[in-house]
């Protein structure tokens, strides 16, 4: 069965700071891979995804950037965080079935 | 362009009442799939169900059921006497069409609170 990991779970970050998400699948090969953002009491905000490895497409204008240096290894970078940046965020992955499966997701605040 | 509207915001209800939630999506596609995700208060969403444009059966799965209408370009889901265990924030979402690399177009959610 897939599993997908994300970590940290939790992650406080002084502004200006680097950041560095990471998510991984496990168990499918050539997964579409996601990024999203969830502010506190808000709905999904597409950030990145990708259909294979080095390929990144961006949603949104915006300080972060994303990675895929493996198949099944998606990672959400930025050089300095802002204010802004705080929030929910999650990784999700899918298949040919078209349904995206989440991470548990990471909580970042910017302090 | 593709769009999921969820006008609930929040809902309230009392448990063991039964409560709809609402969607409503628009695209020009004539192929699509539709999708209902629960976010519990631990973060993570749930896959509940997909439902393709070709398939108007209504379906249901124990005290969950949903309801797909082509004609009002709908797709709600009803909980059938809620439970505490029900409160979340339940998202619709849309896929465009059928390529599988497009993201899902998501609505902004309605907050369920089941009350004891």
């Amino acid at each position: 069965s897939q599993t997908i990991h994300q970590w940290p779970a939790t992650l406080v970050q002084p502004v200006g700071s680097p950041l560095s998400l990471e998510c991984t699948v496990e168990g499918t090969s050539n997964p579409n891979l996601y990024w999203y953002r969830q502010a506190a009491g808000r709905g999904l905000q597409l950030l990145f995804y990708s259909v294979g490895i080095g390929q990144i497409s961006s949603e949104v204008p915006q300080n972060l950037s994303a990675s895929r240096p493996q198949d099944r290894q998606f990672i959400l970078s930025s050089k300095k965080l802002l204010l802004s940046d705080s929030g929910f965020y999650l990784c999700a992955w899918s298949g040919t079935g078209y349904e995206q499966y989440f991470g548990p997701g990471t909580r970042l605040t910017v302090t | 362009a593709q769009k999921v509207t969820q006008a609930q915001t929040e809902i309230s209800v009392v448990e063991k009442e039964d409560v709809t939630l609402d969607c409503v999506y628009e695209t020009r596609d004539t192929t699509y799939y539709l999708f209902w995700y629960k976010q519990p208060p631990s973060g993570e969403l749930v896959f509940l169900i997909r439902r393709n444009s070709f398939d108007e059966q209504n379906e249901i799965s124990g005290r969950y059921s949903w309801n797909f209408q082509k004609s009002t370009s709908s797709f709600n889901f009803t909980i059938t006497a809620s439970q505490v265990v029900d409160s979340a924030v339940y998202f619709c979402a849309l896929s465009p069409h059928f390529s599988g690399n497009t993201p899902l177009v998501f609505g902004k959610g309605t907050r369920l609170s089941v009350i004891a």
